[in-house]
Formats: structure tokens, C-alpha cells, sequence
């Protein structure tokens, strides 16, 4: 069936570092593939999305491109802010025959220290 | 815009009693989804919905029952509330086609089994 595997947390970064959370799947078929972000106290919201290979998604300095090749799509920034502390989740979406299917990972942590 | 809303946000239950966490959205999604998370967890599916009156089983169904009279809402009801359900429950709406797919979250019930 389809998974999504994140990078293992916590990650604490310094600001001003470059991040990568790396985010593998498997699916049957052709996903669209979404990273979500859960600030302290909030529900989960879209960060980015890419519905096809070699997409890239990008948001807020962010980015992640489908890699149909090596089955990924990991998350970057090139200068993380404390602000960007939060939970970060992997999903993807498969629809097959009318029935649609979401899966996330187990979301990483992330924490930027001043 | 109101999106998704979740009510209560917080609540604290004995073992053995009964709840309904209440879910409605606004912009006449058919598609709505109950996640349980757990600390440290991703989500994990419990229910979801494809449109009024079609309901189906996720991943963690056990203990909880849905309903799905209207578009807009969607509740989750606990029958014998239990301490394993101590978790942090999330609604959630999706738009619909090939290249959408984007989840609108609740805020997220914070429910306590004691």
C-alpha cells in the first residue's frame, strides 16, 4: 500500500541555517505530493504541493520538488527563521478508481534557535 | 471565511462516558476526514466521508462512530469514552479534483479520557 517516510526528528537548527527534511513514498500510481506545516497550538495547513514529476512547490522560502526517479520529494530552505519552528508533515494523494486516499508521515519537529 | 470548524476545543471525560466532537465546514467540500493525533505521532485516520450520507472506515475506527446528514457537517461521536483515547482530534475538508487536493484543517479537539 502507500507510505510516506519523513526523516526521524527533532531537528534543531540555528537561524540562518539551510534545512532538509527528507520525505521518501511508495504509491501504486501517479500521487500528488503536499507538505503540510502544524505551527505550536494550530491545525495542520498546506505549505506546498506538486502534482506531477519534476514539479516543484514552493512557499514562504521553501521548497520541494517531485523526484518520480528516486521516489522523493524533500523539503528545503535556505535560511530557516525561528518563526519556521514547527512540525512539518509529509503527504501524498492517490486517487484510484474514484476512491481517494491520503497518507501522511509522522511529521518532524523542527526547532530554530536565535 | 470560516473553513473548518471544530468544537470544543478542549474537554476532559471520564472512562466510560460519551461525546460528539462537532465538525462543519463552509465551502461545500464533499470530501470531510477525522484524524486522531497522538504526542509525537502523525495522524492517524479514524473516519471520512465522501459526501452526505456515505460514510467509511479509516485506519483506527474502533471506539468512534460518524454521521454525515448534511454537507457541512460531520461529527464524531465516542460512545465509552476510553483512556487510549486521550488524543488531539482534527477535522478536516478537501477540495476536489486531479490537481487539487489541498486539506483545510480545524483548529483540533483536545479531548483527555481520565
Amino acid at each position: 500500500g502507500d507510505s510516506v517516510t519523513q526523516m526521524e526528528g527533532p531537528v534543531t537548527l540555528s537561524e540562518e541555517a539551510f534545512l532538509t527534511i527528507n520525505c521518501t513514498y511508495t504509491a501504486t500510481g501517479y500521487p500528488s505530493l503536499f507538505w503540510y506545516v502544524q505551527y505550536p497550538g494550530e491545525g495542520l495547513q498546506l505549505l506546498l504541493k506538486a502534482t506531477k514529476a519534476d514539479d516543484k512547490g514552493s512557499n514562504k522560502g521553501f521548497e520541494a520538488t517531485y523526484r518520480k526517479e528516486t521516489t522523493s520529494f524533500h523539503l528545503e530552505k535556505g535560511s530557516v527563521q525561528v518563526s519556521d519552528s514547527a512540525v512539518y508533515f509529509c503527504a501524498l494523494r492517490e486517487i484510484n478508481f474514484g476512491n481517494e486516499k491520503l497518507t501522511f508521515g509522522t511529521g518532524t519537529r523542527l526547532t530554530i534557535i536565535p | 471565511n470560516a473553513g473548518v470548524t471544530q468544537t470544543p476545543k478542549f474537554r476532559i471525560l471520564k472512562i466510560g462516558q460519551s461525546m460528539t466532537l462537532q465538525c462543519t465546514q463552509d465551502m461545500n467540500h464533499n470530501y470531510m476526514y477525522w484524524y486522531r493525533q497522538d504526542p509525537g505521532m502523525g495522524l492517524k485516520l479514524i473516519y471520512y466521508s465522501v459526501g452526505a450520507g456515505i460514510t467509511d472506515k479509516g485506519e483506527v475506527p474502533n471506539g468512534y462512530n460518524v454521521s454525515r446528514s448534511t454537507t457541512e457537517d460531520f461529527p464524531l461521536r465516542l460512545e465509552l469514552a476510553a483512556p487510549s483515547q486521550t488524543s488531539v482530534y482534527f477535522c478536516a475538508s478537501i477540495t476536489e479534483g486531479p490537481n487539487t487536493g489541498e486539506l483545510f484543517f480545524g483548529e483540533g479537539s483536545r479531548l483527555t479520557v481520565l
